[in-house]
């Protein structure tokens, strides 16, 4: 059971727009920033955003964040075949005092 | 940017003792921006935070692993090292290693990982 709850499973057709929500605590999300990280198939997570909404060099502007309260989003726009990918969400948790990850979502592109 | 290597066994023996080093290259792990961190993955399951070490050798442990876990840094050889003992098929797991930003609390850069079996 991961501390972050995020849904299992995403879809959309390519060009398509799609959100992935992520759901914490007062202890986590809400007092902390969220980072996104993506994984596709066979190869390490690779940071996409961090600090709720901001890309590393190299990150299409495709892939955007936000944040409200306990919740936060990973948003993709004109959805390709390569987003086919497991995202996780990531906080520092105040009371474990430690990096917590939601359980992550399998993106597949239709 | 650093780049990040994993090594060590890839299958180690129930109630034994599980030991994994990561070389730093590219970057200096006496870096003051950084934390060095172990990140886990069970076969077909999220990613399991198990805890972050600063040049110093100040730690932070995942609550449900510390008992058994301890990271370990070594400067002069640009390294730091995870031991998790007393381990079963549960730890059964991909391990990465990974750089984590100190000013964006982000994992910014990882290893490749390796898969640790546990069986005898």
């Amino acid at each position: 059971q991961s501390v972050l709850t995020q849904p299992p499973s995403a879809s959309g057709t390519p060009g398509q727009r799609v959100t992935i929500s992520c759901s914490g605590s007062s202890s986590n999300i809400g007092s902390n920033t969220v980072n996104w990280y993506q994984q596709l198939p066979g190869t390490a997570p690779k940071l996409l955003i961090y600090s709720n909404n901001y890309r590393p060099t190299g990150v299409p502007d495709r892939f955007s964040g936000s944040k409200s309260g306990t919740s936060a989003s990973l948003a993709i726009s004109g959805l390709q075949s390569g987003d086919e990918a497991d995202y996780y969400c990531a906080a520092w948790d105040d009371g474990l005092n430690g990096q917590v990850f939601g359980g992550g979502t399998k993106l597949t592109v239709l | 940017q650093p780049q990040l290597q994993e090594s060590g066994p890839g299958l180690v023996k129930p109630s034994e003792t599980l030991s994994l080093t990561c070389t730093v290259s590219g970057g200096s792990i006496s870096s003051d921006s950084h934390y060095w961190g172990w990140i886990r993955q069970r076969p077909g399951k999220g990613l399991e935070w198990i805890g972050n070490i600063y040049y110093s050798g100040s730690t932070y442990y995942s609550p449900s692993l510390k008992s058994r876990v301890t990271i370990s840094v070594d400067p002069s050889k640009n390294q730091f090292s995870l031991k998790l003992s007393s381990v079963t098929a549960a730890d059964t797991a991909v391990y990465y290693c990974a750089s984590l930003s100190m000013t964006v609390v982000a994992f910014d850069y990882w290893g490749q990982g390796t898969l640790v079996t546990v069986s005898s």
